[in-house]
């Protein structure tokens, strides 16, 4: 089945620093990478997802890359705020039939005034 | 839309007693997922459901834990008899799966402890 690592477990920044979370994957198959951003009290929320048709995608601060031939991704947080501090979990999609996530075992991200 | 809705969303009860756990999933999504997280073990997926129809529940820790999916709005999470090491919070998400796979959508989960 499918595997995901995710590194660092976490990362401390200054703000309007650059941070970068990267995730491997195990299954050659899996072709959606989304990202989600949990804080202190709520539910993981999509901040941002790629397909593996593209090997880039951005939206203002964030953006993902994807390597496919190396089967790793990364999410990007440009300009870094206090905000930013949360967990953030990758994932891939696994197919058994019925498509799955497998996620990552998150970053938590703590970016300093 | 009002989003992934769980209910309730704290819950502390004694070791022995039942527990259910309740959500409503975004209309029109046809998979529902509760997982459980942990420090120790992060997300866990608990149980998932296509149109109603459990999927894998290979997941699920024990025969204490059940869940069910009446209709395409409702699921519950059933946990008889509860024990501590049940103390964690459970999410409970929903999305559409058609050819390709959509985002999942959390709700805010339910942050069970039992004492």
């Amino acid at each position: 089945g499918e595997n995901v690592e995710q590194h660092p477990s976490t990362l401390s920044v200054q703000e309007g620093d650059s941070a970068v979370i990267k995730c491997t994957y195990s299954d050659s198959a899996s072709n959606y990478f989304p990202w989600y951003k949990q804080e202190l009290g709520k539910g993981p929320q999509l901040i941002i997802d790629i397909r593996s048709n593209v090997g880039e995608k951005k939206d203002q601060r964030i953006a993902v890359t994807l390597n496919k031939t190396a089967k790793h991704f990364s999410l990007h947080i440009t300009e870094t705020q206090p905000e930013d501090s949360a967990v953030y979990f990758c994932a891939a999609n696994l197919d058994t039939g019925f498509q799955k996530l497998v996620f990552g075992t998150g970053t938590r991200l703590l970016v300093s005034p | 839309d009002a989003g992934v809705i769980q209910s309730p969303r704290h819950e502390v009860t004694e070791m022995g007693q039942e527990v259910t756990l309740r959500c409503k999933p975004i209309s029109g999504h046809n998979s529902l997922f509760w997982y459980r997280q942990t420090m120790m073990r992060g997300l866990e997926l608990l149980i998932y459901f296509n149109n109603n129809v459990p999927i894998d529940d290979s997941g699920m820790p024990e025969d204490r834990f059940s869940a069910k999916m009446p209709n395409a709005s409702f699921s519950t999470l059933k946990i008889q008899p509860s024990e501590p090491r049940d103390s964690a919070v459970y999410f409970c998400a929903s999305s559409f799966l058609s050819r390709r796979i959509g985002s999942y959508t959390f709700g805010s989960g339910t942050r069970l402890t039992v004492v």
